[in-house]
């Protein structure tokens, strides 16, 4: 079975602009979150969707936001980007009820 | 407030040895944890987890242990091989009033040396 897919791995853009980066959870998983990994903050959870609704929300400003759609794929934008948005997203899925979470290879972002 | 903490930055250990990664919580409503294995430039490995209904769990070379009252788990790692060499992250997990949506909190993380 086919693990968690992350597209871009990498990416740089520059301050003001956005980004929007995708994910294909494993195949049956219709759950999906995303988090952030910066050295600073170390792992912080952003996001989780599951059948195309956000059930929980992390820490972070309306800068960030996803969505998910029917085949369960999902997307993350960031809006105005910052230098400090400079980081390693990481997607996850699992199934629902099952708090084993399988990550993604991530995407790694810079800000310049 | 860290509220999973991984008081070892970095660990060493000569291969054939046993490793064992420490992690403390403070928040009594989790009740699921879990350990993941990361090397650099790839996303989080997991591991190996444990209910808070169980005090130990099994997985080949890897146990981890629960000791509710502490709040403290620790992953054990027997033997220790050079392949084993990464950085190694607790997480905990809430199960919320919906009953299904879970976030993970993790610790910031043990760089664990398994040494030839």
């Amino acid at each position: 079975k086919a693990g968690v897919t992350q597209t871009p791995r990498y990416l740089i853009k520059t301050r003001g602009q956005q980004v929007t980066l995708s994910c294909s959870p494993i195949s049956g998983h219709r759950s999906v979150s995303w988090y952030q990994q910066t050295p600073g903050q170390g792992l912080q959870f952003l996001f989780e969707y599951f059948s195309e609704t956000q059930r929980n929300k992390g820490n972070f400003p309306g800068r960030f936001s996803g969505r998910q759609f029917s085949n369960s794929r999902s997307e993350m934008n960031v809006s105005t980007l910052e230098l400090g948005d400079s980081a390693l997203y990481l997607c996850a899925s699992s199934l629902d009820r099952n708090p084993e979470q399988y990550f993604g290879p991530g995407t790694r972002l810079t800000v310049t | 407030d860290q509220q999973v903490k991984q008081n070892s930055p970095s660990l060493s250990v000569q291969e054939g040895r046993i490793s064992i990664l420490n992690c403390d919580y403070t928040n009594s409503m989790f009740d699921y944890f879990l350990w993941y294995k990361k090397y650099p430039a790839e996303g989080p490995t997991f591991l190996i987890s444990i209910s808070s209904i169980k005090d130990k769990n099994e997985d080949g070379r890897f146990t981890v242990f629960l000791n509710k009252s502490a709040k403290h788990l620790s992953l054990h790692i027997v033997p220790s091989q050079p392949g084993d060499s990464a950085v190694y992250f607790c997480a905990a997990s809430t199960t919320f009033s919906s009953g299904s949506a879970r976030q993970l909190t993790f610790g910031s993380g043990t760089q664990l040396t398994v040494l030839p």
